[in-house]
């Protein structure tokens, strides 16, 4: 069975702080492939990233990095220099990359960024 | 603008009402997807339709009823619910059903159930 967890429920930083948002997941999959959802006060799930399996090569994007490593199972997300518009709950999701409900995903519970001025 | 449309964005329902839930998605995708949204737990996968054929339903109630129509339109029928089905109802859209699709949500369907 796959499981995603995200210990962190809350966090409240300062504007300009960097945050790190912390995911570690299991599967028995050799492939399968991991993601990045933000969701804000709106309630629609925006995507950001999805890295699969064998490419571990970590990515910057702006003020957003992911760094996945399958020795640790994690994929950690950091926002660099924070702003009030991160304030959102972003999911961390697997997804099995074979076999016939590889469209299934495992979501995290979800952490609560609350970034304040 | 994700181009998935929910209507309505809240709904107040009796345990006797019998009420629907309408998803629409103008991004050409083949899939569409119910998640279902409860305070302090993880999304749940409720209902997944491939090509308006239905893929997946995830030991849903019966009390909740989908409907595809065509690869556009997405409906959840509601029908006596519990107050514990009070939640956020999302409804997704991916071009196609791999392990590897982007999910495009709407905004979702505030439910409560009194």
């Amino acid at each position: 069975a796959q499981k995603v967890t995200q210990a962190q429920t809350e966090i409240s930083v300062v504007e300009k702080e960097d945050v790190t948002l912390d995911c570690v997941y299991e599967t028995r999959d050799t492939t399968y492939y991991l993601f990045w959802y933000k969701q804000p006060p709106s309630g629609e799930l925006v995507f950001l990233i999805r890295r699969n399996s064998f490419d571990e090569q970590n990515e910057i994007s702006g003020r957003y990095s992911w760094n996945f490593q399958k020795s640790t199972s994690s994929f950690n997300f950091t926002i660099t220099a924070s702003q009030v518009v991160d304030s959102a709950v972003y999911f961390c999701a697997l997804s099995g990359g074979s076999g016939g409900s590889n469209y299934k995903l495992t979501f995290g519970k979800g952490t609560l960024l609350t970034v304040n001025p | 603008e994700t181009g998935v449309t929910q209507t309505p964005r809240h709904l107040v329902m009796g345990m006797t009402n019998k009420k629907s839930l309408k998803c629409e998605q103008h991004l050409g995708h083949n899939a569409m997807y119910w998640y279902k949204q409860s305070a302090k737990k993880p999304l749940e996968l409720m209902f997944v339709y491939s090509l308006e054929e239905r893929v997946e339903n995830n030991s849903v109630p019966s009390r909740f009823s989908p409907e595809c129509p065509n690869s556009s339109h997405l409906f959840l029928h509601l029908h006596t619910l519990q107050p514990e089905d009070s939640a956020l109802y999302l409804c997704a859209s991916s071009p196609g059903t791999g392990g590897n699709e982007k999910l495009f949500f709407g905004s979702g369907t505030q439910l409560s159930v009194l």
